[in-house]
Protein backbone atom coordinates (compact mmCIF):
# COMPACT_ATOMS: atom_id res chain seq x y z
CA UNK A 1 0.00 0.00 0.00
CA UNK A 2 1.04 3.70 -0.01
CA UNK A 3 1.92 5.50 3.05
CA UNK A 4 3.40 8.43 4.23
CA UNK A 5 5.02 8.19 7.51
CA UNK A 6 5.40 11.55 10.04
CA UNK A 7 5.36 11.77 13.60
CA UNK A 8 2.01 12.37 15.64
CA UNK A 9 3.04 15.43 17.81
CA UNK A 10 6.63 17.57 18.17
CA UNK A 11 6.64 20.55 21.06
CA UNK A 12 9.27 23.18 20.81
CA UNK A 13 9.42 26.66 22.56
CA UNK A 14 9.27 30.09 21.00
CA UNK A 15 12.59 31.15 18.97
CA UNK A 16 13.42 27.58 18.84
CA UNK A 17 14.25 25.42 15.53
CA UNK A 18 11.90 22.15 14.72
CA UNK A 19 12.11 19.78 12.10
CA UNK A 20 9.14 17.78 10.96
CA UNK A 21 10.28 14.39 9.58
CA UNK A 22 8.41 12.59 6.69
CA UNK A 23 8.98 9.14 4.83
CA UNK A 24 6.86 8.05 2.02
CA UNK A 25 6.18 5.06 -0.04
CA UNK A 26 4.30 5.64 -2.73
CA UNK A 27 3.65 3.90 -6.07
CA UNK A 28 5.00 6.91 -8.17
CA UNK A 29 6.18 9.80 -6.88
CA UNK A 30 6.08 13.63 -8.73
CA UNK A 31 7.07 15.63 -5.71
CA UNK A 32 6.44 16.82 -1.95
CA UNK A 33 4.35 19.33 -0.65
CA UNK A 34 3.91 20.61 2.93
CA UNK A 35 0.69 22.31 4.29
CA UNK A 36 -0.07 23.91 7.46
CA UNK A 37 -4.05 23.67 9.05
CA UNK A 38 -4.71 26.16 11.97
CA UNK A 39 -7.54 24.59 13.91
CA UNK A 40 -11.21 25.01 12.14
CA UNK A 41 -9.35 26.17 9.68
CA UNK A 42 -8.10 24.45 6.01
CA UNK A 43 -5.11 23.30 4.72
CA UNK A 44 -2.60 26.14 3.45
CA UNK A 45 0.11 25.42 1.22
CA UNK A 46 3.81 26.08 2.81
CA UNK A 47 6.26 24.68 0.00
CA UNK A 48 6.85 22.17 -2.84
CA UNK A 49 9.66 20.00 -3.80
CA UNK A 50 10.28 18.97 -6.61
CA UNK A 51 13.49 17.56 -6.76
CA UNK A 52 16.75 16.67 -4.50
CA UNK A 53 17.90 19.48 -2.13
CA UNK A 54 16.66 22.70 -0.01
CA UNK A 55 13.98 24.92 -0.30
CA UNK A 56 13.74 28.05 1.09
CA UNK A 57 10.50 30.46 1.63
CA UNK A 58 10.77 32.49 4.92
CA UNK A 59 11.17 30.95 7.95
CA UNK A 60 10.58 28.00 6.18
CA UNK A 61 12.50 25.59 4.42
CA UNK A 62 11.59 21.90 2.86
CA UNK A 63 14.06 19.51 1.83
CA UNK A 64 13.40 16.08 -0.14
CA UNK A 65 15.98 13.33 -0.61
CA UNK A 66 14.36 11.10 -3.41
CA UNK A 67 16.89 8.14 -2.93
CA UNK A 68 15.82 8.01 0.71
CA UNK A 69 12.11 8.45 0.39
CA UNK A 70 12.45 11.12 3.14
CA UNK A 71 11.80 15.15 3.43
CA UNK A 72 11.21 17.05 6.00
CA UNK A 73 10.31 21.02 7.04
CA UNK A 74 12.25 23.10 8.66
CA UNK A 75 10.76 26.08 10.97
CA UNK A 76 12.75 28.19 12.06
CA UNK A 77 12.50 31.09 14.77
CA UNK A 78 9.43 29.78 16.26
CA UNK A 79 5.93 31.65 17.11
CA UNK A 80 3.24 31.03 18.96
CA UNK A 81 1.26 31.29 15.83
CA UNK A 82 2.97 28.37 14.27
CA UNK A 83 0.74 26.01 16.52
CA UNK A 84 -0.89 24.43 13.81
CA UNK A 85 -1.08 20.50 12.28
CA UNK A 86 1.33 20.17 9.12
CA UNK A 87 0.15 17.78 6.57
CA UNK A 88 3.26 16.19 4.44
CA UNK A 89 1.81 15.15 0.60
CA UNK A 90 2.81 13.08 -2.73
CA UNK A 91 2.01 14.06 -5.44
CA UNK A 92 1.73 10.27 -7.12
CA UNK A 93 1.10 11.58 -10.76
CA UNK A 94 -2.20 11.39 -12.57
CA UNK A 95 -3.15 14.01 -10.51
CA UNK A 96 -3.60 11.96 -6.91
CA UNK A 97 -2.46 13.73 -3.81
CA UNK A 98 -1.45 11.00 -1.05
CA UNK A 99 -1.72 13.12 2.95
CA UNK A 100 -0.13 12.20 5.77
CA UNK A 101 -1.62 11.88 8.71
CA UNK A 102 -0.47 14.81 10.42
CA UNK A 103 2.15 16.26 12.96
CA UNK A 104 0.99 18.35 15.72
CA UNK A 105 3.21 21.16 16.58
CA UNK A 106 2.79 22.45 19.95
CA UNK A 107 5.03 26.05 20.08
CA UNK A 108 5.55 26.52 23.92
CA UNK A 109 6.48 30.28 25.57
CA UNK B 1 -10.62 37.96 -4.01
CA UNK B 2 -9.03 34.65 -5.31
CA UNK B 3 -11.24 31.49 -3.51
CA UNK B 4 -12.22 28.10 -2.89
CA UNK B 5 -15.95 28.08 -1.50
CA UNK B 6 -17.95 25.53 -0.18
CA UNK B 7 -21.94 25.52 0.95
CA UNK B 8 -23.22 24.60 3.37
CA UNK B 9 -20.19 25.04 5.82
CA UNK B 10 -21.91 22.85 8.28
CA UNK B 11 -24.62 20.04 7.72
CA UNK B 12 -26.45 17.46 10.21
CA UNK B 13 -28.52 14.76 8.48
CA UNK B 14 -30.46 11.47 8.64
CA UNK B 15 -29.14 8.19 6.55
CA UNK B 16 -30.33 7.89 3.37
CA UNK B 17 -31.34 11.56 2.62
CA UNK B 18 -29.38 12.56 -0.39
CA UNK B 19 -27.41 15.58 -0.14
CA UNK B 20 -25.11 17.93 -1.84
CA UNK B 21 -22.13 19.86 -0.99
CA UNK B 22 -21.02 22.48 -3.41
CA UNK B 23 -18.04 24.12 -4.24
CA UNK B 24 -17.07 26.57 -6.51
CA UNK B 25 -13.82 28.79 -7.55
CA UNK B 26 -13.13 31.66 -9.00
CA UNK B 27 -9.59 31.16 -10.28
CA UNK B 28 -10.21 29.40 -13.49
CA UNK B 29 -8.37 26.72 -12.04
CA UNK B 30 -8.87 23.16 -14.47
CA UNK B 31 -7.67 20.48 -11.83
CA UNK B 32 -10.31 20.26 -8.53
CA UNK B 33 -10.34 17.69 -5.89
CA UNK B 34 -12.45 16.29 -2.92
CA UNK B 35 -10.97 15.53 0.28
CA UNK B 36 -12.33 14.13 3.31
CA UNK B 37 -10.79 14.78 7.21
CA UNK B 38 -11.04 12.73 10.09
CA UNK B 39 -8.89 12.49 12.96
CA UNK B 40 -5.51 10.69 12.19
CA UNK B 41 -5.90 10.30 9.35
CA UNK B 42 -4.94 12.98 7.95
CA UNK B 43 -6.79 14.17 4.12
CA UNK B 44 -7.71 11.56 1.91
CA UNK B 45 -9.01 12.38 -2.24
CA UNK B 46 -12.04 11.30 -2.86
CA UNK B 47 -12.82 12.33 -6.24
CA UNK B 48 -10.83 14.68 -8.37
CA UNK B 49 -11.39 16.47 -12.03
CA UNK B 50 -8.90 17.48 -14.90
CA UNK B 51 -10.92 19.81 -16.70
CA UNK B 52 -14.85 20.12 -16.98
CA UNK B 53 -16.37 16.23 -17.83
CA UNK B 54 -13.12 15.24 -16.76
CA UNK B 55 -13.65 13.09 -13.12
CA UNK B 56 -11.23 9.76 -11.43
CA UNK B 57 -11.97 8.33 -8.10
CA UNK B 58 -9.17 9.43 -5.64
CA UNK B 59 -8.35 6.58 -3.22
CA UNK B 60 -11.99 6.74 -0.80
CA UNK B 61 -15.03 7.58 -3.65
CA UNK B 62 -17.10 4.71 -2.56
CA UNK B 63 -20.46 6.18 -1.80
CA UNK B 64 -19.62 9.86 -3.52
CA UNK B 65 -20.64 10.95 -6.77
CA UNK B 66 -18.93 14.03 -8.15
CA UNK B 67 -19.86 15.99 -11.71
CA UNK B 68 -17.66 18.47 -13.46
CA UNK B 69 -20.62 20.63 -16.03
CA UNK B 70 -18.76 23.80 -15.34
CA UNK B 71 -14.84 24.69 -14.97
CA UNK B 72 -16.08 26.74 -12.01
CA UNK B 73 -17.92 24.03 -9.98
CA UNK B 74 -17.37 20.74 -8.67
CA UNK B 75 -20.37 19.61 -6.34
CA UNK B 76 -19.54 16.59 -4.19
CA UNK B 77 -22.91 14.32 -3.97
CA UNK B 78 -23.65 11.50 -1.46
CA UNK B 79 -26.41 9.70 -3.05
CA UNK B 80 -27.38 7.57 0.33
CA UNK B 81 -25.50 8.74 3.60
CA UNK B 82 -24.74 7.03 5.96
CA UNK B 83 -22.68 7.58 9.21
CA UNK B 84 -19.41 6.39 8.45
CA UNK B 85 -19.31 9.16 5.77
CA UNK B 86 -19.66 11.84 9.22
CA UNK B 87 -16.63 13.78 8.30
CA UNK B 88 -15.05 16.81 7.92
CA UNK B 89 -14.85 17.50 3.58
CA UNK B 90 -12.60 19.65 1.71
CA UNK B 91 -12.22 21.09 -1.63
CA UNK B 92 -9.45 21.89 -3.43
CA UNK B 93 -8.42 23.35 -6.77
CA UNK B 94 -4.96 24.08 -8.76
CA UNK B 95 -4.03 25.52 -12.19
CA UNK B 96 -2.48 22.77 -13.81
CA UNK B 97 -3.19 19.81 -11.39
CA UNK B 98 -1.35 18.03 -8.28
CA UNK B 99 2.17 18.39 -9.86
CA UNK B 100 4.25 21.26 -8.68
CA UNK B 101 1.05 23.28 -7.61
CA UNK B 102 -0.28 24.94 -5.13
CA UNK B 103 -3.55 23.40 -4.01
CA UNK B 104 -6.22 26.15 -2.61
CA UNK B 105 -8.83 24.51 -0.22
CA UNK B 106 -12.28 25.71 0.58
CA UNK B 107 -13.17 26.56 4.74
CA UNK B 108 -14.65 23.15 4.76
CA UNK B 109 -18.09 21.41 5.17
CA UNK B 110 -18.65 19.55 8.36
CA UNK B 111 -21.05 16.87 8.30
CA UNK B 112 -22.93 14.86 10.48
CA UNK B 113 -24.81 11.37 9.08
CA UNK B 114 -27.23 10.50 12.15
Amino acid sequence: GQSLEQPSEVTAVEGAIVQINCTYQTSGFYGLSWYQQHDGGAPTFLSYNGLDGLEETGRFSSFLSRSDSYGYLLLQELQMKDSASYFCAVDTGGFKTIFGAGTRLFVKA
Amino acid sequence: EAQVTQNPRYLITVTGKKLTVTCSQNMNHEYMSWYRQDPGLGLRQIYYSMNVEVTDKGDVPEGYKVSRKEKRNFPLILESPSPNQTSLYFCASSLAGAQTDTQYFGPGTRLTVL
